[in-house]
């Protein structure tokens, strides 16, 4: 089955700068790549997707980037802010049964 | 918005009893799954429905658990026997369509004493 690897397990960036998470995946037939932020007790919401027709896609702050030869994905998030500080997990999800493997997370610090 | 619900938000139950855990996904979607996330893990997927059956499910759901939709409206997840690595935070979800958006619920945290 699919497999999800992410990295880092934990970023602290100072408010402003960039962070960058990233992520490879082992099913070539994945197709579909979502971004999902989780707050503290809350739960998982989408902030932004790709389907492997496309090599990026941006919405404001944020952007995601697919290379699907080398099977991985990239969560780009810029000017980061004090309320972008959450775990950030990526998935990736074939179109015959949809269902989403996560990767293992990635809790963002945001100081000041 | 319409946004997926669960109930309940917490369940405390004891080794062995029984839980039917509750969600009313959002009214046009066509695809239901449940997803469970250990406290600090990842989450993971545990099955997916549509059409009135089970379209895949994952080596966690053995046969202590059960999913249904008892009518047009509310999915449950059903853990027989419960066991105390059964612990954790349980997502349902629901999509429109296969490879869109799944929008999640609340939660329901299980703890098994």
């Amino acid at each position: 089955g699919e497999n999800v690897e992410q990295h880092p397990s934990t970023l602290s960036v100072q408010e402003g700068d960039s962070a960058v998470i990233k992520c490879t995946y082992s099913d070539s037939a994945s197709n579909y790549f979502p971004w999902y932020k989780q707050e503290l007790g809350k739960r998982p919401q989408l902030i932004i997707d790709i389907r492997s027709n496309v090599g990026e896609k941006k919405d404001q702050r944020i952007a995601v980037t697919l290379n699907k030869t080398a099977k991985h994905f990239s969560l780009h998030i810029t000017e980061t802010q004090p309320e972008d500080s959450a775990v950030y997990f990526c998935a990736a999800s074939t179109g015959t049964a949809s269902k989403l493997t996560f990767g293992t997370g990635t809790r963002l610090q945001v100081t000041l | 918005e319409p946004e997926v619900t669960q109930t309940p938000s917490h369940q405390v139950t004891q080794m062995g009893q029984e839980v039917i855990l509750r969600c009313v996904p959002i009214s046009n979607h066509l695809y239901f799954y449940w997803y469970r996330q250990i406290l600090g893990q990842k989450v993971e997927f545990l099955v997916s429905f549509y059409n009135n059956e089970i379209s895949e499910k994952s080596e966690i759901f053995d046969d202590q658990f059960s999913v249904e939709r008892p009518d047009g409206s509310n999915f449950t997840l059903k853990i027989r026997s419960t066991k105390l690595e059964d612990s954790a935070m349980y997502f349902c979800a629901s999509s429109e369509r296969q490879v869109t958006e799944a929008f999640f619920g609340q939660g329901t945290r299980l703890t098994v004493v």
